[in-house]
């Protein structure tokens, strides 16, 4: 079975703060991506990343960066943290067509 | 660019009785299209997808969807939901040349006793 993990599955930062999404595939997958999950919204695709080192924003990109420096691991970066980016953070691999999403993370910034 | 609707927000469904969950899509290519399921506090898990050939066809969990070209409707269906059932489902889409999914604003489906 394909399995995809995130580092954690609740998480509170302070506005202004510096964080770090970590997600990571265990089936040499080359595409990954970062999603945020809003009610009412669906699921909007923040970056994704088609091979290592390779990155390209995607519809919501602004206030967030990513890396990924080996091939199972893509990571998601806040800057600066703000209120609004409080939401729900999915992230996903990508392999004949099907995306396998890890369990989420609950990102909450006061 | 593709875009992805779906009719209804909430859907209350009593167990054992059919559930009906409407997606329309709208694209300028061909496109792959997709329903997902969340369980409460997990990630998405698909339930079935369309490439080509067949427009009806089967996933896991007793679902079914029917893709319409013409509609540009991909509707997702069970003809008897149990209480786990419960859930949120998204609809997305894909075009056949393109890594990213657009997802619809998602379904929730509430199976009461």
């Amino acid at each position: 079975d394909v399995k995809v993990t995130q580092s954690s599955r609740y998480l509170v930062k302070r506005t202004g703060e510096k964080v770090f999404l970590e997600c990571v595939q265990d089936m040499d997958h080359e595409n990954m991506f970062w999603y945020r999950q809003d009610p009412g919204l669906g699921l909007r695709l923040i970056y994704f990343s088609y091979d290592v080192k390779m990155k390209e924003k995607g519809d919501i990109p602004e206030g967030y960066s990513v890396s990924r420096e080996k091939k199972e691991r893509f990571s998601l970066i806040l800057e600066s943290a703000s209120t609004n980016q409080t939401s729900m953070y999915l992230c996903a691999s990508r392999q004949n067509n099907e995306q396998f999403f890890g369990p989420g993370t609950r990102l909450t910034v006061l | 660019a593709q875009s992805v609707t779906q009719l209804d927000s909430q859907v209350p469904v009593f167990e054992e009785a059919p559930v009906e969950l409407r997606c329309n899509y709208s694209s300028s290519v061909s496109v792959y299209l997709f329903w997902y399921v969340q369980y409460p506090n997990q990630g998405l898990q698909l339930l079935l997808k369309y490439l080509s050939g067949s427009t009806l066809v089967k996933g896991i969990n007793g679902f079914e969807a029917e893709f319409n070209k013409s509609q540009t409707s991909f509707h997702l269906r069970k003809p008897s939901v149990h209480i786990s059932d419960t859930a949120e489902y998204f609809c997305a889409v894909s075009p056949l040349t393109d890594y990213k999914l657009s997802f619809g604003a998602g379904t929730t489906v509430t199976v009461r006793a």
